[in-house]
């Protein structure tokens, strides 16, 4: 089955880092860029990170660069997203989703809450 | 930054045709793209390049681009394409992408 599955949110304190992981299965992950977006409760998408296949262009939404670090191991399928020095403001349920003309394939998201 | 602006909501009656604008800030504009996200589920792609239709998406749903603008249109709307529908660009490089704010449809 083709699909992306997310994992690695949580809460976590103001300040604090997590790291989010996204795996691929069910196509040639390696021959796809990718993408992280999330969504803070009740609000609308926010694109936050791009890498491109062979993770050299690497691209981040103003709001989290030089906070958050995008990377991926094409030979564990796995793209990932380092979180630091999060803010409240930072709570939102993350999406990896797969890149191409047009998104087709994301995952189901996983939740980070940042919160004292 | 490039912004993407949407109505905030869209009303409709079902049966009737519910067309949801997107207006780019600046040219020149990239490919557009649209989803439909419902509460508690993520995204899915109804439109890509600004009026192709990826497979399994009902023939219904249409898009169309002019200047800086671009329209998804849905035809005939039924009670379960009530959702929150999203356009998407990128700015003039395609290195920085932007999903409008989101628009609410309503079936009444």
């Amino acid at each position: 089955e083709v699909q992306l599955v997310e994992s690695g949110g949580g809460l976590v304190k103001p300040g604090g880092s997590l790291r989010l992981s996204c795996a691929g299965s069910g196509f040639t992950f390696s021959s796809y860029n990718m993408n992280w977006v999330r969504q803070a409760p009740g609000k609308g998408l926010e694109w936050v990170s791009s890498i491109s296949s062979r993770s050299n262009y690497i691209y981040y939404a103003d709001s989290v660069q030089g906070r958050f670090t995008i990377s991926r191991d094409n030979a564990k399928n796995s793209l990932y997203l380092q979180m630091n020095s999060l803010r409240a403001e930072d709570t939102a349920v993350f999406y990896c989703a797969r890149g191409g003309s047009g998104w087709y394939l994301w995952g189901r998201g996983t939740l980070v809450t940042v919160s004292s | 930054s490039y912004e993407l602006t949407q109505p905030p909501s869209v009303s409709v009656s079902p049966g009737q045709t519910a067309r949801i604008t997107c207006s780019a800030d600046a040219l020149p504009k990239q490919y557009a793209y649209w989803y439909q996200q419902k509460p508690g589920q993520a995204p899915v792609l109804v439109i890509y390049k600004d009026s192709e239709r990826p497979s399994g998406i009902p023939e219904r749903f249409s898009g169309s681009s002019s200047g800086t603008a671009v329209t998804l249109t849905i035809t005939g709307v039924q009670a379960e394409d009530e959702a929150d529908y999203y356009c998407q660009s990128a700015d003039s490089r395609g290195t920085y992408w932007v999903f409008g704010g989101g628009t609410k449809l309503t079936v009444l």
